[in-house]
Order: structure tokens, then C-alpha cells, then sequence
């Protein structure tokens, strides 16, 4: 049972490339969340939406840009890659109704090297 | 300093060995999860607590809300408990705050 997909598991770019990560979710959840993983600093909010059409910037955006035109899925772009965006980077989705002890699905991970 | 301090960073042990995972944090808390995160990158939610003592199986999570710290037991531990085990804790409404992690291995 399939809750948070990415559309990558692996993924090879060049610098300067235009990069779209996907992220789909099947629980209706208000929430998600990207995060970039890198050994030594564990995982590290980029952007999180809280609706559709909503989006704040997490510890490190910059670099980076989402998209949420509807509730399912949740975008991340790189405008122009970098070799400092060689990363794994984590999806994730989180229901509301004010209960703060709503788990957390994550996804499969993308790990995206930039040449 | 790190919010979240996982201890130790890594763990080598011997099949069947009792196994302990460490989580401080300095911030106040609404909840602390323990997450897995196996070779491959998925990772899979453990236990969500924000008092006392949960079990599941051989894993055995607590937390001491006084003393902002967490641990995670591993008991007859197998080498498939190998694993990036991540603490991670709700301060605000939306965000988590994780851990380093702290990198088990079993050997058979």
C-alpha cells in the first residue's frame, strides 16, 4: 500500500539544468514537505506546504522553488542545478486537525547527483 | 549546538546484543518520533510519543519530558534491525527538528 510516491529514485543532471522533482500522495494529507538529506547534517527542511497553493520556506530554500496546484502533489524545482544540490532528497506528507501527534509518511527518496 | 543530539553516531554489535539509542534535544516538545531509515533511503516511522513508554515487537521507545531525552531499546537485536535510526521532535505545529541519526550495524 503505496502512500507517498517521487517520480525518481535516481536522477543525473548538469549544471545549469532545470530540475522538477515530483512527489504524490493517496491520504489526502494538507501537509508536505521536502527535505535534502546529506551525511553529517541529517535531513533539512527546503519548503513545506500547508495547502494547496500555500507554500513557506523552510531552513534552507534558497536554490529552490515548489509548486502545489493541487493537494496530491507537491513540486520541487531547481531553476539552475548546482553541484552543491548533489543530494538525496526526501518527500514527505502530514494530515491536520489540530492533533500534533499526526505521523509523518516520507516517500522513497530521489538521489539526484548534478554534474 | 544541535536541538536535536543523537548519540552515539554509530553502533557496530553482535547479533542478539541489547541495543541502546540515545536522543537529547533543548527545545520544548508537543511530540518525538523515532524513525528507520534503511540502505535505499525509505524511511519508515517507528514510534510518535510525547510520555512514558511504547513497545513494538523487540523495540521499546521512552521519553523523559523533564529531562528532554529519549531512548530507543533494540532487545535480541537481528542483523535486519541494520539500519539509520533518526530522533526527530515537534516543537511548533509543522515543522520537525531531526537528529544526525545514529548508523546501526548487526553482525551475525
Amino acid at each position: 500500500d503505496v502512500k507517498v510516491t517521487q517520480s525518481s529514485r535516481y536522477l543525473v543532471k548538469r549544471t545549469g539544468e532545470k530540475v522538477f522533482l515530483e512527489c504524490v500522495q493517496d491520504m489526502d494529507h494538507e501537509n508536505m514537505f521536502w527535505y535534502r538529506q546529506d551525511p553529517g547534517l541529517g535531513l533539512r527542511l527546503i519548503y513545506f506546504s500547508y495547502d494547496v497553493k500555500m507554500k513557506e520556506k523552510g531552513d534552507i530554500p534558497e536554490g529552490y522553488s515548489v509548486s502545489r496546484e493541487k493537494k496530491e502533489r507537491f513540486s520541487l524545482i531547481l531553476e539552475s542545478a548546482s553541484t552543491n544540490q548533489t543530494s538525496m532528497y526526501l518527500c514527505a506528507s502530514r494530515g491536520s486537525g489540530g492533533d500534533s501527534y499526526n505521523e509523518q509518511f516520507f516517500g522513497p527518496g530521489t538521489r539526484l547527483t548534478v554534474l | 549546538k544541535n536541538e536535536v543530539e543523537q548519540s552515539p553516531q554509530n553502533l557496530t554489535a553482535q547479533e542478539g546484543e541489547f541495543i541502546t539509542i540515545n536522543c537529547s534535544y533543548s527545545v520544548g516538545i508537543s511530540a518525538l518520533h523515532w524513525l528507520q531509515q534503511h540502505p535505499g533511503g525509505g524511511i519508515v516511522s517507528l514510534f510518535m510519543l510525547s510520555s512514558g513508554k511504547k513497545k513494538h515487537g523487540r523495540l521499546i521507545a521512552t521519553i523523559n519530558i523533564q529531562e528532554k531525552h529519549s531512548s530507543l531499546h533494540i532487545t535480541a537485536s537481528h542483523p535486519r534491525d541494520s539500519a539509520v535510526y533518526i530522533c526527530a521532535v515537534r516543537s511548533g505545529a509543522q515543522k520537525l527538528v531531526f537528529g544526525q541519526g545514529t548508523r546501526l550495524t548487526i553482525n551475525p
